[in-house]
């Protein structure tokens, strides 16, 4: 079955500077990745999402990049503010089957 | 805006009890999913339905786990006996349809047991 694994578990920026998670799958076949981040105690939300025939898609200071050739794909945050601070969950979708990684726990210091 | 809705928020029990857990999927969504979250982890699959039929539960522990959608709209996950290593968060989500990905999130029930 499919495999995520998510780095760094923990990331620290100062405000206004950028963020970038990076996550792996091991399952080729796997063709949509979603990216959900989680504030303490409240559900994940959606925050973007790639299928696997588009290499990077943007939506304003969020984006997120696809390498189907290494099976890895990336969020990117700019320009970050505190409200920016929540743990971002990575996830990997084959036929009916999604994987998520262990969670990026990111703190936006103003 | 619509939202899966899940019930209870929170529930103490104690090892040995009964607990149940209730969710109701966005109104047309025909997929529902259970998911437990440990503290600190990602969520993991539990079960799957597909309007009222089981899709997939190779990871549900059905020895005291049991899952059902009846009519096809809403769930009950049901756990007994609970057991200490079961506190966890419980999050429901549903999507559209089996093939159509994007999955919307419940509040979820956090569960602690004693």
């Amino acid at each position: 079955g499919e495999n995520v694994e998510q780095h760094p578990s923990t990331l620290s920026v100062q405000e206004g500077d950028s963020a970038v998670i990076k996550c792996t799958y091991s399952d080729s076949a796997s063709n949509y990745f979603p990216w959900y981040k989680q504030e303490l105690g409240k559900r994940p939300q959606l925050i973007i999402d790639i299928r696997s025939n588009v290499g990077e898609k943007k939506d304003q200071r969020i984006a997120v990049t696809l390498n189907k050739t290494a099976k890895h794909f990336s969020l990117h945050i700019t320009e970050t503010q505190p409200e920016d601070s929540a743990v971002y969950f990575c996830a990997a979708y084959n036929n009916n089957d999604m994987r998520f990684g262990a969670g990026t726990r990111l703190t936006v210091k103003p | 805006e619509a939202e899966v809705a899940q019930s209870p928020r929170y529930k103490i029990t104690e090892k040995s009890q009964a607990v149940a857990f209730w969710c109701d999927p966005i109104s047309g969504h025909a997929t529902l999913y259970w998911y437990r979250q440990i503290l600190g982890q990602g969520p993991e699959l539990l079960v799957q339905f597909q309007d009222e039929s089981v899709v997939d539960d190779s990871q549900l522990p059905k020895d005291r786990f049991s899952a059902e959608r009846l009519k096809g709209v809403d769930s009950t996950l049901k756990i007994q006996p609970a057991e200490l290593g079961d506190s966890a968060m419980y999050l429901c989500a549903s999507s559209l349809g089996l093939n159509v990905d994007e999955q919307f999130f419940g509040p979820g029930t956090r569960l602690t047991v004693l």
